[in-house]
């Protein structure tokens, strides 16, 4: 039962564009929703989190945008930079509890 | 910047035998987490434990494993006879508060299992 899921496992575009990757859950109890980057060879890295009571937060470069109806969330890198090259994962929490994770999207920023 | 230590980076055993994962958490952090990811799928959660007992684990973590804080700075992940489908890599996290502030994750460690 996959109940957190990045449907598209890479992602390129090219350096100063917007960078958008997505991640769709299943179950409407989970009320927290993180990002994580990875780099090869690290663990993940903790980017930005949103509640499922806001629909948007934003950090530097990074926003996380909540669409609880659709069950969607997105993460917009802008700029994106050749350093953001990275696997990212999205998960979702309930009531603080354990972390459920996507499977991961690849993003490749091209110079 | 505080990281999260894992030793060792890689752990190669027999099936049967018993491995030991160890971690050094953040030291003001009060939660600790194992999670692992088998190569080509997704990280996956195992246990969380905080004050001195487990909070929460999945179903993948049985009998076999067990964790332990023996002195209030490591962190560890025992597995007591491993099997060949135990090879992953294992992450152990670490967060000052509760799940939704995010997980300080350490490098990992890479079991195989022959």
């Amino acid at each position: 039962d996959q109940q957190v899921k990045q449907n598209s496992p890479s992602l390129s575009v090219q350096e100063g564009r917007i960078s958008i990757l997505n991640c769709d859950y299943t179950n409407s109890m989970f009320d927290y929703f993180l990002w994580y980057k990875k780099y090869p060879a690290e663990g993940p890295t903790f980017l930005i989190s949103i509640s499922s009571i806001k629909d948007k937060n934003e950090d530097g470069r990074f926003t996380v945008f909540l669409n609880k109806s659709a069950k969607h969330l997105s993460l917009h890198i802008v700029p994106s930079q050749p350093g953001d090259s990275a696997v990212y994962f999205c998960a979702a929490l309930i009531n603080a509890g354990k972390s459920t994770f996507g499977d991961g999207t690849t993003l490749t920023v091209k110079p | 910047e505080p990281e999260v230590t894992q030793t060792p980076s890689h752990q190669v055993t027999q099936m049967g035998q018993e491995v030991i994962l160890r971690c050094v958490p953040i030291s003001n952090h009060l939660y600790f987490y194992w999670y692992r990811q088998i190569l080509g799928q997704k990280v996956e959660f195992l246990v969380s434990f905080y004050n001195n007992e487990i909070s929460e684990k999945s179903e993948i973590f049985d009998d076999q494993f067990s964790v332990e804080r023996p002195d209030g700075s490591n962190f560890t992940l025992k597995i007591r006879s491993t099997k060949l489908e135990d090879s992953a890599m294992y992450f152990c996290a670490s967060s000052v508060g509760q799940a939704i502030y995010g997980y300080t994750f350490g490098s990992g460690t890479r079991l195989t299992v022959v």
